[in-house]
């Protein structure tokens, strides 16, 4: 699988936007771009993905660049809640079955 | 809906016991997998299961077996504990390759 790469923590005030960011060079044309976070002492848990537009949920919105190489996960409006370790993460369409988790993204909000 | 379920939630083993870490989802996926987390670390793949009766390695297999005979089952087997195998293991369960997964809450091992 293709790998990714995100900084390493971030920092965000409660009810303002976030945007974290990950960069994807080597991404293959079907490779989809999945997030996940981990909250403290919990498993992961899914938050969004796609391919090539655009996408929205719930959660959380993930712009994803028009050459594919990078991607944005936005939190429209931090929580407390939302302070975990975000991960980016492409899945590959054949080949090994695996969602390879990187070391993420740490977000603190800051009350 | 229970989702997926990983028994025990933690467990001290001493070196060279043998233990078994249960899983079951009840989501009827046919996808799931074993991933080990050390601190500070990010998921590694143990094994995964596209569906009952195959089973297939990840990334960090030694020193772990797995079956999958019913499609809600896949327990992981320790069969020598080693202080390496001190981690916090995650199951996962998925429809497909190309939808959500869902985790267990995790079984925290430690080794001594």
């Amino acid at each position: 699988d293709a790998k990714t790469t995100q900084p390493n923590s971030m920092e965000s005030n409660e009810e303002e936007p976030v945007h974290l960011p990950c960069n994807h060079s080597t991404i293959s044309g079907t490779d989809y771009i999945h997030w996940y976070r981990q909250l403290p002492s919990q498993g992961p848990e899914y938050v969004i993905h796609g391919l090539t537009s655009n996408v929205n949920n719930r959660m959380a919105s993930l712009a994803i660049a028009e050459d594919r190489k990078s991607s944005t996960l936005i939190l429209h409006r931090a929580t407390l809640r939302d302070a975990a370790v975000y991960y980016c993460i492409l899945r590959a369409q054949t080949g090994a079955n695996n969602l390879f988790f990187g070391t993420g993204t740490r977000l603190t909000v800051i009350p | 809906n229970a989702g997926v379920t990983q028994t025990p939630k933690f467990r001290i083993l001493k070196i060279g016991q043998s233990m078994t870490l249960q899983c079951t989802q009840d989501m009827n996926h046919n996808y799931m997998y074993w991933y080990r987390q050390d601190p500070g670390m990010g998921l590694k793949l143990i094994y995964y299961s596209v569906g009952a009766g195959i089973t297939d390695k990840g990334e960090v297999p030694n020193g772990y077996n797995v079956s999958r005979s019913t499609t809600e089952d896949f327990p992981l087997r320790l069969e020598l504990a080693a202080p390496s195998q001190t981690s916090v293991y995650f199951c996962a369960s998925q429809i497909n390759r190309d939808t959500e997964a869902f985790f267990g809450q995790g079984t925290r091992l430690t080794v001594v």
